[in-house]
C-alpha cells in the first residue's frame, strides 16, 4: 500500500515564505502533485514532480527526492487567498490508470 | 475554472436509497477518475474510465459502480446509501492515464 504523511495544520505571515513537506511510500512511484484546495471547492493543480530536483513556477516551487521519498511545497510572498488546505498526491505504476493517492492536506492559515 | 461540471452540486439521501452524480469532463478530455473526499481527509480514488471502460479501482465496494459515455461523460452510482457515504463526490477529468487531473467542484452528499 501507499502511505503520505504531511502536516495537519500550519500559520505563516504575509509576505513571508512556508514549506509544506510531504514524505511518501510507494512501491511503484510514478510523480507527484500538489494541489490546492480552498474550502468548498474543487482541487487546483499546483505542481507536478517526476525527477529529483526543484520545479519552480511563479511564487510557488515544489521539490522531490525520490530516494527519501520527500516532497516540499514553497510558498513565496504569501498573500491572504494563500490560505488554503495543499494536498500532497502520489501517482503509481501498480492498480492501473491514473490513480492518485492524497494525503490528508495541510491546512495554511495566513495572518495579517 | 477546469471546464468539468457536475452535477447536482448538493443532495440530501436518506440511507438505503441509490444516487446518481453525473460529470461532464473537460474538451478533449478521454480520462475520467472519481474520488471521495470525507470532511478533513484528502480524496480517496473510486474508479477510473478510459474510453469507456474501468480503468482502475480503489478499495471501494461493489455498490459503488459507474459509467463512461461516448461522449467521455461520466456518472457515479451508490446503492444502498449509508451513513458513512456522506462526503464530497469529486470528478476528475485527464487527457490521458499519465496526464494530471483536472477537477470539478463536487457534489455534496448527504446520508441521513
Amino acid at each position: 500500500g501507499q502511505n503520505i504523511d504531511q502536516p495537519t495544520e500550519m500559520t505563516a505571515t504575509e509576505g513571508a515564505i512556508v514549506q509544506i513537506n510531504c514524505t511518501y511510500q510507494t512501491s511503484g512511484f510514478n510523480g507527484l502533485f500538489w494541489y490546492q484546495q480552498h474550502a468548498g471547492e474543487a482541487p487546483t493543480f499546483l505542481s507536478y514532480n517526476v525527477l529529483d530536483g526543484l520545479e519552480e513556477k511563479g511564487r510557488f516551487s515544489s521539490f522531490l527526492s525520490r530516494s527519501k521519498g520527500y516532497s516540499y511545497l514553497l510558498l513565496k510572498e504569501l498573500q491572504m487567498k494563500d490560505s488554503a488546505s495543499y494536498l500532497c498526491a502520489v501517482r503509481d505504476r501498480t492498480g492501473g490508470g491514473n490513480k492518485l493517492t492524497f494525503g490528508t492536506g495541510t491546512q495554511l492559515k495566513v495572518e495579517l | 475554472e477546469t471546464g468539468v461540471t457536475q452535477s447536482p452540486t448538493h443532495l440530501i439521501k436518506t440511507r438505503g436509497q441509490q444516487v446518481t452524480l453525473r460529470c461532464s469532463s473537460q474538451s478533449g478530455h478521454n480520462t475520467v477518475s472519481w474520488y471521495q473526499q470525507a470532511l478533513g481527509q484528502g480524496p480517496q480514488f473510486i474508479f477510473q474510465y478510459y474510453r469507456e471502460e474501468e480503468n482502475g479501482r480503489g478499495n471501494f465496494p461493489p455498490r459503488f459502480s459507474g459509467l463512461q459515455f461516448p461522449n467521455y461523460s461520466s456518472e457515479l452510482n451508490v446503492n444502498a446509501l449509508e451513513l458513512d457515504d456522506s462526503a464530497l463526490y469529486l470528478c476528475a477529468s485527464s487527457t490521458g492515464r499519465n496526464e494530471k487531473l483536472f477537477f470539478g467542484s463536487g457534489t455534496q452528499l448527504s446520508v441521513l
